[in-house]
């Protein structure tokens, strides 16, 4: 049984709005969440993470979210550029735990 | 060379050849993994090494071999493989501070394997 799930296959935005992207987890021993990007090609690529002692981390346009109590996370990339279109995986792991797992990504269409 | 680099990038074998995926890290991280993504699937954890010992086998079968000569090196060696192993497999490497503590995995680009 899927962990982490992505719900919304795909998405798109126009360019300078908000994009949302949201990850729903089951596991509730999961303490440590990230996000990682990937384009076509290429390996993901570490974007931004978050330990479940908060409930949000910002890094530049990036803005993880994580509400513990409903298990869901999201990220948001405000303003929104058309470099961002990639598709973007949620990622949990739990405490003691070498594994990662993974959603089954979200592709994020921006349009200029 | 920098960050994490696998080769081949692309691989078309039979069902009877023997082939081996590398994949080599220039972080000085000390754990190294081998992920499969299937299409429309989440990727899929196949091995751990962790200081050159493999700590995770998570029911993969016995026609991918993984070899961890050192903590920079790992390889993936396939015989015998089936049409449905046609995958993305991706390596990844973190540094792991304490038993199970491990920090952010980096991934390389991924071997894009068909298997005929």
């Amino acid at each position: 049984d899927q962990q982490v799930k992505q719900n919304s296959p795909s998405l798109s935005v126009q360019e300078g709005r908000i994009s949302i992207l949201n990850c729903d987890y089951t596991n509730s021993m999961f303490d440590y969440f990230l996000w990682y990007k990937k384009y076509p090609a290429e390996g993901p690529t570490f974007l931004i993470s978050i330990s479940s002692i908060k409930d949000k981390n910002e890094d530049g346009r990036f803005t993880v979210f994580l509400n513990k109590s409903a298990k869901h996370l999201s990220l948001h990339i405000v303003p929104s550029q058309p470099g961002d279109s990639a598709v973007y995986f949620c990622a949990a792991s739990a405490p003691g735990a070498n594994n990662l797992f993974f959603g089954t990504g979200t592709r994020l269409t921006v349009i200029p | 060379e920098t960050g994490v680099t696998q080769t081949p990038r692309h691989l078309v074998m039979g069902m009877t050849n023997k082939k081996s995926l590398k994949c080599e890290q220039h972080l000085g991280h000390n754990a190294m993994y081998w992920y499969k993504q299937s299409a429309k699937k989440p990727l899929e954890l196949m091995f751990v090494y962790s200081l050159e010992e493999r700590v995770e086998n998570n029911s993969v079968p016995s026609r991918f071999s993984p070899e961890c000569p050192n903590s920079s090196h790992l390889f993936l060696h396939l015989h015998t493989l089936q049409p449905e192993d046609s995958a993305l497999y991706l390596c990844a490497s973190s540094q792991e501070r304490l038993a199970g503590v491990t920090d952010t995995q980096y991934f390389g680009p991924g071997t894009r394997l068909t298997v005929l």
